[in-house]
């Protein structure tokens, strides 16, 4: 079957451009997770949703961040007004059930450029 | 902000030697995943280790987990060209949290 997909791969916006980030969990999967990578980092969690409730946001490092997912299958991470230090990987990740133990499958994720 | 630190931060080896990586961290955990992530695949879950568990293998890999130094380590042997990639381990805390917080990874090159 699928693996989690995400689009675009690649964004290069201009500084103070809005940018939309769009994740497509494994079908049935009921947590999905954003996480935020940076050249030479570990990822770093942003934002959580066990089906379309969002239960930690956390790791959203500003109010120009902001997440969805209104139907529990897609999700898009919206970044407002954007700026240099924004420029990461953005990956997603979803796992069939909630808890502690369940292995999570990444998509290949988004590299956003902001110049 | 980053929980399991892995060591080394870099290791190149020749094919067909085993790879041993590191990973502390601080605080109490429920369980210990180790990821490997290359430009080709993305980050895949590799081996997850609970609290109460002290080895695991699958396949070529070994996972041990020691909770009374918070560290674990990850062999990787009779190593291939195939494994070059960045390993990370990721832990989620004891208390509730479904977060896997990762470390800044160990970079592996294979040589063939």
């Amino acid at each position: 079957g699928a693996g989690v997909s995400q689009s675009p791969r690649y964004k290069v916006a201009k500084r103070g451009q809005d940018v939309a980030l769009r994740c497509d969990p494994i079908s049935g999967h009921v947590s999905l997770f954003w996480y935020q990578q940076a050249l030479g980092q570990g990822p770093e969690f942003l934002t959580y949703f066990q089906n379309e409730a969002q239960l930690d946001k956390s790791g959203l490092p500003s109010d120009r961040f902001f997440a969805e997912r209104p139907e529990g299958s897609v999700s898009t991470l919206k970044i407002q007004r954007t700026q240099q230090e924004d420029s990461a990987v953005y990956l997603c990740a979803s796992s069939l059930e909630v808890g502690m133990g369940n292995e999570q499958f990444f998509g290949p994720g988004t590299r956003l450029t902001v110049l | 902000s980053q929980q399991g630190e892995e060591d080394p931060q870099a290791l190149s080896i020749q094919e067909g030697e085993n790879a041993t990586m590191n990973c502390s961290y601080k605080t109490s955990i429920n369980n210990l995943q180790w990821y490997r992530q290359n430009s080709g695949r993305g980050l895949v879950h590799l081996i997850l280790i609970r609290s109460n568990e002290r080895e695991k293998h699958s396949g070529r890999l070994r996972v041990t987990l020691d909770t009374s130094k918070k560290s674990s380590s990850l062999l990787i042997t009779a190593s291939r060209a195939a494994d070059t990639a960045s390993y990370f381990c990721a832990t989620v805390a004891s208390g509730g949290s479904y977060i896997p917080t990762f470390g800044r990874g160990t970079s592996l090159i294979v040589h063939p």
